[in-house]
């Protein structure tokens, strides 16, 4: 059965800070999709990056680099010289097969971001 | 381009009551998914349309349904609303099926059943 886990419910961090949001997920199937979505006050999930099980590479998009490392299951998140438009609610998720659209989301991780 | 669009935002009804929300796919997708996003079970996928069928069904009961129009938008129906159903309803939408094709989540329609 899918599972993700973010055992982080909310993270403080001061503006300018690093951070880090983890995930870790459980899968019997080798081919699986991972997701990051960010839920601001606004309520609209917004998609941050899809990675598939078979590519392991880090990736970097300017603040926002993640970490995927199949063999502790994790796929972890970190934002660099956070900043206060970063507080939301992040979501980790899990998708298989990869013919479904549909996602199994971890609870997510509150951030708050202080100037 | 406009994005997914839900109505209504807000929503009060009452217990045994039925509903309907309506979401508008962005132009040119055909892939409609419904979540369910509660403080206490969190996001929960409820099902995913495409081409007018249900492609995929979460695990809620009957009383939850949806369907598709042939312009791809989507209504879901909640029957006999129960207190535990007041929740955030999210509506996605993607080019086709499959994970290749990123998801676009609307603002939600927040149901309050009293």
């Amino acid at each position: 059965a899918q599972k993700v886990t973010q055992a982080q419910t909310e993270i403080s961090v001061v503006e300018k800070e690093d951070v880090t949001l983890d995930c870790v997920y459980e899968t019997r199937d080798t081919t699986y999709y991972l997701f990051w979505y960010k839920q601001p006050p606004s309520g609209e999930l917004v998609f941050l990056i899809r990675r598939n099980s078979f590519d392991e590479q880090n990736e970097i998009s300017g603040r926002y680099s993640w970490n995927f490392q199949k063999s502790t299951s994790s796929f972890n998140f970190t934002i660099t010289a956070s900043q206060v438009v970063d507080s939301a609610v992040y979501f980790c998720a899990l998708s298989e097969p990869p013919g479904a659209n549909n996602l199994f989301f971890g609870t997510g991780t509150r951030l708050t971001v202080i100037p | 381009k406009a994005g997914v669009t839900q109505t209504p935002r807000y929503l009060i009804k009452t217990r045994g009551q039925q509903v309907t929300l309506s979401c508008s796919p962005i132009s040119g997708h055909r892939s409609v998914s419904w979540y369910q996003q509660t403080p206490g079970q969190g996001l929960q996928f409820l099902f995913e349309y495409f081409s007018e069928t249900q492609r995929n069904k979460g695990n809620f009961p009957g009383r939850f349904s949806g369907r598709q129009f042939s312009n791809s938008r989507s209504e879901m129906n909640v029957s006999t609303l129960e207190l535990g159903d007041s929740a955030l309803y999210l509506c996605a939408s993607s080019l086709n099926r499959g994970v290749n094709y990123e998801q676009y989540f609307g603002p939600g329609t927040r149901l309050t059943v009293t």
